[in-house]
Formats: structure tokens, sequence, C-alpha cells
């Protein structure tokens, strides 16, 4: 099974600041990478799909970027509702992986 | 407007057996791939069961090959996880999500989730 690993497990920031999340893959995933964002009570939402693919709605101010291992979810300038959890997953191999997740919080 | 609803979830004791819906409007199951995840309690999302488009092809994780069941009636547009041999370790909320079109297995649409609660 393929693990993914996300650090910082948390992100304390302010409103305005870039937040740069990462995801580490104990083997290649090729770019089968994707990002999800989650509120508290609520569903997971697409952020990111195939390691730099907006999902329908995602504003332009997040970005993917990485290969094989490692990969990086940047959000450019945070806005209020981006403080959440935000979870990497992979599509490359079964089973299906979630990394552990990144709390983005307001400092 | 594409909307997944999940239900079925309950409270159950250890050893017993429970089948979750997830209804789908706005599209066309049969086309997409479809998969259960699930989070228990204050942890993170967990991936348990998978069903491609098409030939429909099934999927689980390790932890519940053999006990859990996906399938999916296309008649009703319903994907459906049948649980069987259940263990506290499956409390959690269950959500049925489906796959971006082209990219299986990114999931683009989930459900809000149905509760499974198994205690004695």
């Amino acid at each position: 099974e393929i693990v993914l690993t996300q650090s910082p497990a948390t992100l304390s920031l302010s409103p305005g600041d870039r937040a740069t999340l990462s995801c580490r893959a104990s083997e290649s995933v090729s770019t089968s990478l994707a990002w999800y964002q989650q509120q508290p009570g609520q569903a997971p939402r697409l952020v990111i799909y195939d390691t730099s693919h907006r999902a329908t709605g995602t504003p332009a101010r997040f970005s993917g970027s990485g290969s094989g291992t490692d990969f990086t979810l940047t959000i450019g300038s945070l806005e209020p509702e981006d403080f959440a959890v935000y979870y990497c997953q992979q599509r490359s191999s079964w089973p299906l992986t979630f990394g552990g997740g990144t709390k983005v919080e307001i400092k | 407007e594409v909307q997944l609803l999940e239900s079925g979830g309950d409270l159950v004791q250890p050893g017993e057996s429970l089948r979750l819906s997830c209804a789908a409007s706005g599209v066309t199951f049969r086309t997409y791939a479809m998969s259960w995840v699930r989070q228990a309690p204050g942890k993170g999302l967990e991936w348990v069961s998978g069903i491609s488009g098409g030939a429909g092809s099934t999927f689980y994780a390790d932890s519940v090959r053999g006990r859990f069941t996906i399938s999916r009636d296309s008649s009703k547009n319903t994907l459906l996880l049948q649980l069987s041999s259940l263990r506290a370790e499956d409390t959690a909320v269950y959500y049925c999500a489906r796959s971006v079109y082209g990219f299986p297995w990114a999931f683009d649409i989930w459900g809000q989730g149905t509760v499974v609660t198994v205690s004695s």
C-alpha cells in the first residue's frame, strides 16, 4: 500500500498569507494525486486532481505541483474560507490511500 | 445539479449487518466509477470500496475485504454497500463519492454522509 505523508500537520497563518502544503508518497504515484478540502462537519470537496488540474469551482489562488513522490498544494493568498483541513489522495494503485491531513488554521 | 444522498446508517451491535444506499440525481451512475469513503470520529479519510464504471469491477480495502460488498442498482441509480460482521472500528461517517469523468478514482461529487455506529 502506498503511504502518503502530509506535512506540516498544522499550519498557522493569517488571511492574505501564502500557504504551502506538502504530500510525500512512499513510492511513485506519477501525477495521480488529488487534494481535498474539508470544513468541520462537512463532506470533503475536491480542490485539485491529477497534481495540477483545478476542479470545477476551485479559485485560481489554488495551485498544485509535483510528480513521482513529492507534491505541493499552494494557496496563493489565504481567504477566510480557505481555513480548513486538506487531504491528499493517490489513485495510482490499489488500495486508494489518503494522507493524514494538514490543518490550516488562523494564526 | 448532481447530488448524492446516502442513507441506511444506524447504531448496531458488533457482528451485525447493515446496508447503506447512495441515491444519485442528475447523473447516470453506470458511466462513473464510484466509491465509499469513511471517516472515523476525529480521524482522517479512509477509502473503503469502489466500483468501476461500465463493467463494474469491484475493489476493497484490506480492512473490509470479505465483510463488505459494493454494488449498484442501475435501474434505481443507486450505489449500495452491504456491511456484515461489523466491528467497533467500523464506526464512522460513510460517504459515497463520484469520480471525475475521465479521471477515475479522483472524487468530485460527495454525499453528505451517513453515520454508522457499532457498539454493544
